[in-house]
């Protein structure tokens, strides 16, 4: 149990066009997803944390304009960079908390992108 | 505010030998602790979580323990194998904001 899944795993996109991962918890009900950005060789910087049904919460830096997070259902989250540019190439992972007293998070596969 | 460091950040093993991952951290009123692995290029997979009551957990070849005063954590792989070549990441969440904070990892490549 307690998976993760994201869609899609990789996407190339020309410059200034949106681009939409999704993030879904396929056999438990998410009370929060986070969404984390991943450069190459570096660890994971949180970029926001979405509860269903309330408005994302941003970490410092991250411009919420930018990375929109939709929060819809307690199984599905979704990030939108909008205007892609070349420096938001990047590896975007999501988790989900299914609200357990252990605290434990589940992690996507990932979803790599590219701008060209 | 926590910080989660990671040591060594590279380790290169021969196969079959046994091997320790070390991880510490500043804040140690966290309620677990976590250790992933993670692919290139791959998402994360959770291998291990230690609350903050337990001083250690396993599963198969692997042994994590935490050690709260001391702000540690150890990875113990018995018997390494060529498959469990990969980065090894440890998580600690951040008692004000109860954010998990990542470390850097380290890169394990174990050799045939």
């Amino acid at each position: 149990g307690a998976v993760v899944s994201q869609h899609p795993s990789r996407v190339i996109c020309k410059s200034g066009t949106s681009v939409k991962i999704e993030c879904r918890s396929l056999d438990f009900q998410a009370t929060t997803m986070f969404w984390y950005r991943q450069f190459p060789k570096q660890s994971l910087m949180l970029m926001a944390t979405s509860n269903e049904g309330s408005k994302a919460t941003y970490e410092q830096g991250v411009e919420k304009d930018k990375f929109l997070i939709n929060h819809a259902s307690l199984t599905l989250s979704t990030l939108t960079v909008t205007s892609a540019h070349p420096e938001d190439s990047s590896f975007y992972i999501c988790s989900a908390s299914r609200g357990s007293n252990t605290g434990e998070l589940f992690f996507g596969e990932g979803s790599r992108l590219t701008v060209l | 505010k926590q910080e989660v460091t990671q040591i060594p950040a590279a380790l290169s093993v021969p196969e079959g030998e046994n091997l320790v991952l070390n991880c510490s951290f500043t804040d140690s009123a966290i309620y677990n602790l976590q250790w992933f692995r993670q692919d290139p290029g791959k998402g994360l997979t959770s291998l291990l979580l230690i609350q903050s009551s337990q001083r250690e957990q396993t599963s198969g070849r692997l042994n994590a323990s935490l050690d709260k005063s001391s702000g540690r954590s150890t990875l113990y792989i018995a018997a390494s194998q060529p498959g469990d070549s990969a980065t090894y990441l440890c998580a600690a969440p951040s008692s004000n904001t109860g954010k998990l904070i990542f470390g850097q990892g380290t890169t394990l490549q174990v050799k045939p």
